[in-house]
């Protein structure tokens, strides 16, 4: 049981949009914590997507879009591509575990 | 560009002690925290715990009696150890930095808890 809670799974045809929802409480996403996101390919480490709610690093298309209100976040996908498909994980910091806490992931898939 | 390799046993005994290590190529090791994320087989991210450059750690609570992660400066390496394992141990160990958020990943390294 992840202590931040996503959709086991998601799907859109390409060119659609999806978001991906990520549910936490008043001692993580609720606080002043950010929260951040991962992608993971098939069979490949993660990579960092958004990072502090809605910062995209660099490189990432402006096709992923995080954002964060009260006790959730979410991740937007718009433009779905067949490369989108693959594992999403939200990650923020808890302050009544002292630790960072991962959510428990979201598959991704393009139909 | 900064990039992490890590390595150990990829084969562990029930009770025994996990040890991998992960070396920092091509960056300051004093720029990050540097942290220990698993995933057993087809379940998701388990943040294990992290050091930082002043030695200071934290560690996920329920893990937090058999770990223990170090580092050694003078090689730009960090480790970890994860005593007493059992098979719920069995996952893709992945040696990470970042602050805050993780934006350095190794590869990754399966260590399988078996007799």
């Amino acid at each position: 049981q992840s202590v931040l809670t996503q959709p086991p799974s998601v799907s859109g045809a390409p060119g659609q949009r999806v978001t991906i929802s990520c549910t936490g409480s008043t001692s993580n996403i609720g606080t002043r914590y950010e929260v951040h996101w991962y992608q993971q390919l098939p069979g490949t480490a993660p990579k960092l997507l958004i990072f502090a709610n809605s910062n995209r690093p660099s490189g990432v298309p402006d096709r992923f879009t995080g954002s964060k209100s009260g006790t959730s976040a979410s991740l937007a996908i718009t433009g779905l591509q067949a490369e989108d498909e693959a594992d999403y994980y939200c990650q923020s910091y808890d302050s009544s575990l002292n630790a960072w806490v991962f959510g428990g992931g979201t598959k991704l898939t393009v139909l | 560009q900064v990039h992490l390799q890590e390595w150990g046993a990829g084969l562990v005994k029930p009770s025994e002690t996990l040890s991998l290590t992960c070396a920092v190529y091509g960056g300051s090791f004093s720029d990050y925290y540097w942290t220990w994320i698993r995933q057993p087989p087809g379940k998701g991210l388990e943040w294990i715990g992290e050091i930082n450059h002043r030695g200071s750690t934290e560690y996920y609570p329920s893990l937090k009696s058999r770990v223990t992660i170090s580092m050694d400066t003078s090689k730009n390496h960090f480790s970890l150890k994860l005593t007493s394992v059992t098979a719920a141990d069995t996952a893709v160990y992945y040696c990470a930095g970042g602050r805050g958020f993780v934006d350095l990943w190794g590869r990754g390294t399966l260590v399988t808890v078996s007799s």
